[in-house]
């Protein structure tokens, strides 16, 4: 199985400040269509992960431009530009190149 | 409007089994690859398996493979995985989502239903 780690766990944030996360695999998640396959996710206390990020770094629908991923092969970013009060919660990775599909164990982002 | 819709929480003795559905709404059914992961209290999400819409291909995760059965019903739109042998640490939300897949790969979970929570005790 992909063994996913991200780091920090606990991300302390200020309103306004940038913020980055880090994602790693222990292979590598490029596909042989050139994609790497890593997608992150949101998920708010009570409700179901919403997708932020997909294919490491494609915005989804909807997902404010202060979002951005990148990365290739086994490490992956996420970084918000300017933290708002909406975006507490815990951050997931999941690659999705090969099953069992595996998520990191999250960090956790809220206000310092 | 694209959607999906669980059903509700359930209650379960150890060794009972259990059955979830999931109510698609727009052209998921026909249209779109559905996965079903699960989420232990405080844990990270767990994937457990993925059905591609013409029920062909269905992956089940090894830890679950005979004991979790994927399914689908084409009068109503609606998927289903039934676990059994359900032990303590199966208590979790489960949460199925709409995702985007190959033979062997799968990205962008774009839609997921509300989540399902199953107690087992």
């Amino acid at each position: 199985d992909i063994v996913m780690t991200q780091s920090p766990l606990f991300l302390p944030v200020t309103p306004g400040e940038p913020a980055s996360m880090s994602c790693r695999s222990n292979q590598s998640l490029q596909h042989n269509s050139g994609y790497a396959y890593l997608d992150w996710y949101l998920q708010k206390p009570g409700q179901s992960p919403h997708l932020l990020i997909f294919l490491a770094s494609n915005r989804a629908s909807g997902v404010p431009d202060r979002f951005s991923g990148s990365g290739s092969g086994t490490d992956f970013t996420l970084k918000i530009s300017r933290v708002e009060a909406d975006d507490v919660g815990i951050y997931y990775c999941m690659q999705g190149l090969q099953t069992p599909f595996t998520f990191g164990p999250g960090t956790k982002v809220d206000f310092k | 409007q694209v959607q999906l819709v669980q059903s509700g929480a359930e209650v379960k003795k150890p060794g009972a089994s259990v059955k979830i559905s999931c109510k698609t709404y727009g052209d998921i059914f026909t249209k779109n690859y559905v996965s079903w992961v699960r989420q232990a209290p405080g844990q990270g999400p767990e994937w457990l398996a993925t059905i591609d819409p013409l029920d062909v291909i269905s992956k089940v995760a090894q830890n679950f493979q005979g004991r979790l059965t994927v399914s689908r019903d084409t009068s109503t739109s609606t998927l289903y995985i039934e676990l059994s042998g359900l032990r303590h640490h199966d208590t979790a939300v489960y949460y199925c989502a709409r995702g985007y897949c190959g033979r062997e790969s799968c990205y962008k979970f774009d839609q997921w239903g509300q989540g399902t929570l199953i107690t087992v005790s």
